[in-house]
């Protein structure tokens, strides 16, 4: 089974500064995606950015991106010029191929604070 | 555009009450997903379904029952509810194809006294 691991449970950033969220996984598969989805106080779930396993670019929305390390099994969350609006619960999640492999595997969270 | 719809939004239970909570979804997804998310403990898959009929047990899949009797609902029912129980309910759904991400409702917060 799939394992995610997001070390920090809470972390915070001044505005217009960046920030690292931490993420690794533990599985066999060799094809797979990552997701890290952001719950912001209004409790809705929003896909921030995805990564396949079989791309070597790191993947990039705006001011998310992510350091995606294959052989490590890490899967970090990069986010630049920090805004008040960034102020949320961010999870990390898996998704194997396969059968019961399709299903999301989360981590336990990071709340990220934004201070003006 | 209506995406993942959850009814009821909010309910309080007495323990040993039952429940169900309904799951709609409008964009023809093939998967469905019942989680529970707790304080410190992220998102729990409670039950989940690859098709129309077809229902799996997830990671914390006890006290709790589902059915997907069509493709686009799934409900997640509650026969004795205990303490236990209190959290907020998180219902979604994706495509099978891996590259596509999954839809959420906006939660159900239970609390069970």
């Amino acid at each position: 089974a799939q394992t995610v691991t997001q070390s920090q449970p809470e972390m915070s950033v001044q505005e217009a500064e960046t920030v690292t969220l931490s993420c690794t996984y533990d599985t066999s598969e060799s094809n797979y995606y990552l997701f890290w989805y952001k719950q912001p106080p209004s409790r809705q779930m929003i896909l921030v950015i995805r990564q396949e396993a079989y791309k070597q670019q790191n993947a990039t929305e705006n001011r998310f991106s992510v350091n995606f390390q294959k052989a490590a099994k890490s899967f970090s969350l990069k986010i630049s010029d920090s805004q008040l609006g960034d102020t949320a619960m961010y999870f990390c999640a898996f998704r194997g191929p396969g059968g019961s492999n399709y299903k999301l595997t989360f981590g336990k969270g990071t709340l990220l604070t934004v201070n003006p | 555009n209506a995406g993942v719809t959850q009814t009821p939004k909010f309910r309080v239970l007495k323990t040993g009450q039952s429940m169900t909570l309904l799951c709609a979804q409008d964009m023809n997804h093939e998967y469905m997903y019942w989680y529970r998310q707790d304080p410190g403990m992220g998102l729990r898959l409670i039950h989940y379904s690859v098709g129309e009929g077809t229902t799996a047990k997830g990671e914390v899949p006890d006290g709790y029952n589902v059915s997907r009797l069509k493709k686009q609902n799934f409900l997640l029912g509650l026969e004795s509810a205990a303490p236990s129980q209190t959290s907020v309910y998180f219902c979604a759904s994706s495509y099978v194809r891996l590259n596509t991400e999954a839809f959420f409702g906006q939660g159900t917060r239970l609390t069970v006294v």
